[in-house]
C-alpha cells in the first residue's frame, strides 16, 4: 500500500542521546514536513522540505535536524534529546502547495 | 499574525444528535482550509478541504464544512454522529504566501456517548 512508513513506532530514550526518526514515502511528493503532537497544542511544525535538496525551518526547529538526501526519505534528528522532546512525531508529504497532506502513523518518543 | 484557532477543546455529544466543531483562522493572504481526523493511535486523515469555488464542501463519513470570509470561519458539520465518530479533529490552514505548509488548530476531542 502506497503510503509513508515511520521508524521506529515507539521509542524510549536516555536524556543526551542522539536519535534520528526515519521517514520514507513511495508517492513521488515533492514536499515532506515533520510535526510533533503535543496534548492541547496540536500538531507544531518542526521543519519541511519542498523538493530534495532544501530544507527549511517551521514553527519549532531548535534541538532538531532534517536532511533530504533525495525525494523518498526525510529523516528528522535529534541530537542530544532532553525530556521537552517527548512527543508523538509525524512525518508527512504533499503533492503540492494546495494539496492535502499524507501522514505516517506516528513515532512515539519518550526522554527520560 | 496567521494563526488558527479551535473554540472548544471537547465536544461530547449523544449519538445520532448533530455537532458543529468549531475552527477561526487569522491571516491577511488568501487561504486554503482544511479537516482532519485522527483516530487513537493513528495518523491524520483529510475529512475534507477547501481550496476554491464553493463555499460549502462536502467530505468523508457525512462531514461537511462551510467556509466564511467575512467571518474567517470554516465550522465543521454533521447532522447525525454515530459512536464511530469519535476521534480527534484538527481544523488546519495553508496560508497562500506559505509555500504550502499547514498550520493546525489545537484539536477538538469529539466523543459520542449512546
Amino acid at each position: 500500500i502506497a503510503g509513508i512508513t515511520q521508524a521506529p513506532t515507539s521509542q524510549i530514550l536516555a536524556a543526551g542521546r542522539r536519535m534520528t526518526l526515519r521517514c520514507t514515502q513511495d508517492m513521488r511528493h515533492n514536499a515532506m514536513y515533520w510535526y510533533r503532537q503535543d496534548l492541547g497544542l496540536g500538531l507544531r511544525l518542526i521543519h519541511y522540505s519542498n523538493t530534495a535538496g532544501t530544507t527549511g525551518k517551521g514553527e519549532v526547529p531548535d534541538g532538531y535536524s532534517v536532511s533530504r538526501a533525495n525525494t523518498d526519505d526525510f529523516p528528522l534528528t535529534l541530537a542530544s534529546a532532553v525530556p521537552s522532546q517527548t512527543s508523538v512525531y509525524f512525518c508527512a508529504s504533499s503533492a503540492g502547495v494546495s494539496g492535502e497532506l499524507f501522514f505516517g502513523e506516528g513515532s512515539r518518543l519518550t526522554v527520560l | 499574525a496567521q494563526s488558527v484557532t479551535q473554540l472548544d477543546s471537547q465536544v461530547p455529544v449523544f449519538e445520532e444528535a448533530p455537532v458543529e466543531l468549531r475552527c477561526n483562522y487569522s491571516s491577511s493572504v488568501s487561504v486554503y482550509l482544511f479537516w482532519y481526523v485522527q483516530y487513537p493511535n493513528q495518523g491524520l486523515q483529510l475529512l475534507l478541504k477547501y481550496l476554491s469555488g464553493s463555499t460549502l464542501v462536502k467530505g468523508i463519513n457525512g462531514f461537511e464544512a462551510e467556509f466564511n470570509k467575512s467571518q474567517t470561519s470554516f465550522h465543521l458539520r454533521k447532522p447525525s454522529v454515530h459512536i464511530s465518530d469519535t476521534a480527534e479533529y484538527f481544523c488546519a490552514v495553508s496560508f497562500y504566501n506559505q509555500g504550502g505548509k499547514l498550520i493546525f488548530g489545537q484539536g477538538t476531542e469529539l466523543s459520542v456517548k449512546p
